[in-house]
C-alpha cells in the first residue's frame, strides 16, 4: 500500500493550458504539503494545509490553487501553464507523533511545458 | 528565517570507504528539528536520518550516523562502508517545531551529489 501516492506521474502538457495533480495519503495525518523541485533540483515549499485549512502559502503565482476536500487529499490545480513550471511537484504528508515531526513524501509528479 | 546551506555540490567516494557529508543552518529558534534526506535517480525523497535538536546524542541508523553541533549549527552526514546503493543526492533540512496551524515545513539546502564508484 502506497502511504502518499501522487497522480499523474509523469504529465506532459503544452503552454497556456491547465492542469491538476492530485494526491492521497492513506497515514491518517492530518497535515500535506506541495513542494516543487526546478530543474537544478532545488526543493522550495509551495503550501501546507492542516485539517483541510491553509496554513503556509509561499510566495507562489496566483495560477497556483491548492485545493483540499478533506485531510487526506491535497490537490494541485495550474492554470495558464508556463514553460518555467516544468518541475517534478512533490506531496507529503506528516503527523504529530511520539518524538516529533517525519514527513513522507509521494513519488513525484513530473511536469513538462512544451 | 531560517536558511539551510550545504556547501559541497558534488562528493565521490570509493566503495567501502567513509565519507562525511556537510550541511550548516542557521535560526533563530530553539526547539526543531534536522534531517538528511536521499534522493536517487529515480526522484524518490527517502529519509535517511532525523535529529530533534534537544537531544544532545547524535542519531544514528546503521551506515548512517550525524555529527549534531547544535551551537555551531552544524548537521554533517557521515556514510560509512558505503555502497553503490548510496550513489544519489542528499538534502539537509531544517524543520521549526510546530503543531497543527503552527505552520511549519521543511526547509532543505541545496543538495550534495554522491558518487560511490567500485
Amino acid at each position: 500500500d502506497t502511504a502518499v501516492s501522487q497522480t499523474p506521474k509523469y504529465l506532459v502538457t503544452q503552454m497556456g493550458n491547465d492542469k491538476s495533480i492530485k494526491c492521497e495519503q492513506n497515514l491518517g495525518h492530518d497535515t500535506m504539503y506541495w513542494y516543487k523541485q526546478d530543474s537544478k533540483k532545488f526543493l522550495k515549499i509551495m503550501f501546507s494545509y492542516n485539517n483541510k485549512e491553509l496554513i503556509i502559502n509561499e510566495t507562489v503565482p496566483n495560477r497556483f490553487s491548492p485545493k483540499s476536500p478533506d485531510k487526506a487529499h491535497l490537490n494541485l490545480h495550474i492554470n495558464s501553464l508556463e514553460l518555467g513550471d516544468s518541475a517534478v511537484y512533490f506531496c507529503a504528508s506528516s503527523a504529530r507523533h511520539l518524538g516529533g515531526n517525519t514527513i513522507y513524501f509521494g513519488e513525484g509528479s513530473w511536469l513538462t511545458v512544451v | 528565517a531560517q536558511t539551510v546551506t550545504q556547501s559541497q555540490p558534488e562528493m565521490s567516494v570509493q566503495e567501502a570507504e567513509t565519507v562525511t557529508l556537510s550541511c550548516t543552518y542557521d535560526t533563530s529558534e530553539s526547539n526543531y528539528y534536522l534531517f538528511w534526506y536521499k534522493q536517487p535517480p529515480s526522484r524518490q525523497m527517502i529519509l535517511v536520518i532525523r535529529q530533534e535538536a534537544y537531544k544532545q546524542q547524535n542519531a544514528t541508523e546503521n551506515r548512517f550516523s550525524v555529527n549534531f553541533q547544535k551551537a555551531a549549527k552544524s548537521f554533517s552526514l557521515k556514510i560509512s562502508d558505503s555502497q553503490l546503493g548510496d550513489t544519489a543526492m542528499y538534502f539537509c533540512a531544517f524543520m521549526k517545531q510546530g503543531w497543527g496551524k503552527a505552520g511549519t515545513a521543511l526547509i532543505f539546502g541545496k543538495g550534495t551529489t554522491l558518487s560511490v564508484s567500485s
